[in-house]
């Protein structure tokens, strides 16, 4: 099955400044990676995605990259700011799958005045 | 319009008691998935239901762990005999569409399951 692993576990930023979290993936039929942000006491949130074939996506302070020869995607946020802060979750999905995510461990995301 | 629903927000159970957690889905939505998150670990995929196909059980850790979905619609996950592992909180998401596209998964808030 697939594996995802993520990286940091935790990542303290100063407000302005950008936040860069990895993901690497162990299958490569993995066709869709979503990220998704969990606030406390809420349930994650999908804040962007990208398609297998596409390398890049922004929206906003957002962007995901996708390499996929060497089977990792991160996340860049830019221009940090205090509600920034949360865990950020990165995820794939296997072609014909069905719709399941297999997850990474998640990253502590701090933005500091 | 509501978001995904789940009930308890947390439950507090004894070690060998079941417990029953619910989960109402977006009204229109015909998948529905289950997830588990324990403290500092990313969310571990359960079990998946999609329009009246046979679940997708693959991820549930134990015969103790079953769920269902009534209807189409809610959906409740038991745990039998439950043990301090089974400590966590357990999501539940649900989205449009069809095995084999891709739809957001939107989820609820969890239940915070504690087994003493």
């Amino acid at each position: 099955g697939e594996n995802v692993e993520q990286h940091p576990s935790t990542l303290s930023v100063q407000e302005g400044d950008s936040a860069v979290i990895k993901c690497t993936y162990s299958d490569s039929a993995s066709n869709y990676f979503p990220w998704y942000k969990q606030e406390l006491g809420k349930g994650p949130q999908l804040i962007i995605d990208i398609r297998s074939n596409v390398g890049e996506k922004k929206d906003q302070r957002i962007a995901v990259t996708l390499n996929k020869t060497a089977k990792h995607f991160s996340l860049h946020i830019t221009e940090t700011q205090p509600e920034d802060s949360a865990v950020y979750f990165c995820a794939a999905k296997l072609t014909g799958g069905g719709n399941k995510l297999t997850f990474g461990t998640g990253t502590q995301l701090k933005v500091e005045l | 319009g509501a978001g995904v629903s789940q009930s308890p927000s947390n439950k507090v159970t004894e070690k060998g008691k079941d417990v029953e957690l619910r989960c109402d889905p977006i009204s229109g939505h015909t998948a529905l998935y289950w997830y588990r998150q324990s403290l500092g670990q990313g969310l571990e995929f359960l079990i998946y239901f999609q329009g009246n196909s046979a679940p997708d059980k693959s991820g549930l850790p134990s015969d103790r762990f079953s769920a269902e979905r009534t209807g189409g619609s809610v959906s409740t996950l038991t745990i039998q005999r439950t043990q301090q592992e089974d400590s966590a909180v357990y999501l539940c998401a649900s989205s449009l569409g069809r095995a084999g596209g891709w739809y957001e998964q939107y989820f609820g808030p969890g239940t915070r399951l504690t087994v003493t």
